[in-house]
């Protein structure tokens, strides 16, 4: 059965600096893997996302996530981040056919500090 | 509006009582989707259906949960004879179809059972 695992429940970060959540994932195949991000009383918002290829993808809100197949890893990164990135953000994993259902972790809560 | 809607977005239920979640997918979407979100968690999935069929229900906890899409587009989640541990924000999100993989959430109905 595939999980995905997300160590961090919050992370802290001040206006302006980098940003790097982890996320760890296991399935047995190719996995699909995805970023979302709640804000609150929202729904979720795909980031970004992947399915193949190269191994650096670039999302919406200049998020970039890279899979590592070595670690079983698809990390979030930003450069510099900004206050409305504040929000949960969540990993998930489904399978690479069919109906796409995904498996989420349980998240990361990030504050930003001004 | 364009994007996936529900409603209410918060209902108070005695134990014991039945309620009914509504979703409105994006229009033209064949794919729809039903998800729990506990407190601190992560959405874990609860059915899937394709148009007006319900091809995946393994998720739903128990005989008390329901769901419903009969003609294709509005869906609706019933919970019978509801318990504490239904607590919880169920969110519904839809997709353009098989194949498809980003899904579009609604903002969620947040369901407290007392």
């Amino acid at each position: 059965a595939q999980s995905v695992t997300q160590p961090d429940i919050h992370i802290t970060v001040s206006e302006g600096a980098s940003l790097e959540l982890r996320c760890n994932y296991s399935y047995g195949a190719t996995p699909y893997l995805f970023w979302y991000v709640q804000s609150p009383g929202q729904g979720l918002q795909l980031l970004l996302k992947y399915f193949s290829g190269d191994t650096l993808v670039q999302g919406i809100k200049g998020f970039e996530a890279e899979f590592k197949r070595s670690q079983s890893s698809f990390n979030l990164r930003k450069p510099s981040v900004h206050w409305s990135d504040a929000a949960e953000y969540f990993c998930a994993v489904s399978s690479s056919g069919g109906s796409y259902i995904p498996t989420f972790g349980r998240g990361t809560s990030l504050i930003v500090h001004p | 509006g364009a994007g996936v809607s529900q409603s209410p977005r918060y209902k108070v239920a005695k134990r014991g009582q039945d309620v009914a979640l509504r979703c409105d997918p994006i229009s033209g979407h064949v794919s729809l989707f039903w998800y729990q979100q506990a407190l601190g968690q992560g959405p874990e999935f609860l059915t899937y259906f394709q148009n007006e069929a319900q091809l995946d229900k393994s998720g739903l906890p128990s005989d008390r949960f329901f769901a419903e899409r009969p003609e294709g587009s509005v869906s609706t989640l019933k919970i019978q004879r509801t318990q504490q541990e239904d607590s919880a924000v169920y969110l519904c999100a839809s997709s353009l179809g098989p194949g498809r993989v980003e899904q579009y959430f609604g903002p969620g109905t947040r369901l407290t059972v007392t």
